[in-house]
């Protein structure tokens, strides 16, 4: 069964730019989480989708936003870039939406913001 | 505001010997807990998981340990081998947010040979 597949996974912007990084779950999932990884902060949750709708957002400003498509498939967006944007972004699918799923996580995209 | 910390960026442990990795938390209303593991430039990979209703959960060389009291778990890997070299993070969830994790800042854990 292949895993959840992050592209791209690495890439640059400058400051101002936006970004748009896709995320594909394990077939069958319908849940769709995404996370910030910076050093020292550990994972940030950011929001997660189910079944098209948002379920939860996290802590984060109004720039950064996503969206689930009927496939389950998914893309988050951060526009107008800082340098603080630069991170490790983790998508993971779970089957269950609840707090008995187990989370299984892709690579990551690897933000780097000039 | 960190929910749920790591206290030891490392750990060093000889192979074959215990390894101990703690977590603390400070939301009670944190009611499911995971651990995962992470190799560099990989994904973190589910490891083992544990509920409020239980105060252990064993899972062949991993056990986790949940001690609600102290707002305290601890993820024991008996024995080491060196393949568990990693990164391990905890994270916890309270009841109806989905799968809204709090993770900790992890714990490089090297298991010498």
């Amino acid at each position: 069964k292949a895993g959840v597949t992050q592209t791209p996974r690495y890439l640059i912007k400058t400051r101002g730019q936006q970004v748009t990084l896709s995320c594909s779950p394990i077939s069958g999932h319908r849940s769709v989480s995404w996370y910030q990884q910076t050093p020292g902060q550990g994972l940030q949750f950011l929001f997660e989708y189910f079944s098209e709708t948002q379920r939860n957002k996290g802590n984060f400003p109004g720039r950064f936003s996503g969206r689930q498509f009927s496939n389950s498939r998914s893309e988050m967006n951060v526009s107008t870039l800082e340098l603080g944007d630069s991170a490790l972004y983790l998508c993971a699918s779970s089957l269950l939406q609840g707090s008995a799923g187990e989370l299984f996580f892709g690579e990551g995209s690897r933000l780097t913001v000039l | 505001d960190q929910q749920v910390k790591q206290n030891s960026p490392s750990l060093s442990v000889q192979e074959g010997r215990i390894s101990i990795l703690n977590c603390d938390y400070t939301n009670s209303m944190f009611d499911y807990f995971l651990w995962y593991k992470k190799y560099p430039a990989e994904g973190p990979t589910f490891l083992i998981s544990i509920s409020s209703i239980k105060d252990k959960n064993e899972d062949g060389r991993f056990t986790v340990f949940l001690n609600k009291s102290a707002k305290h778990l601890s993820l024991h890997i008996v024995p080491s081998q060196p393949g568990d070299s990693a990164v391990y993070f905890c994270a916890a969830s309270s009841p109806n947010t989905g799968n809204q994790f709090y993770f900790g800042t992890g714990t490089s854990l090297t298991v010498i040979p």
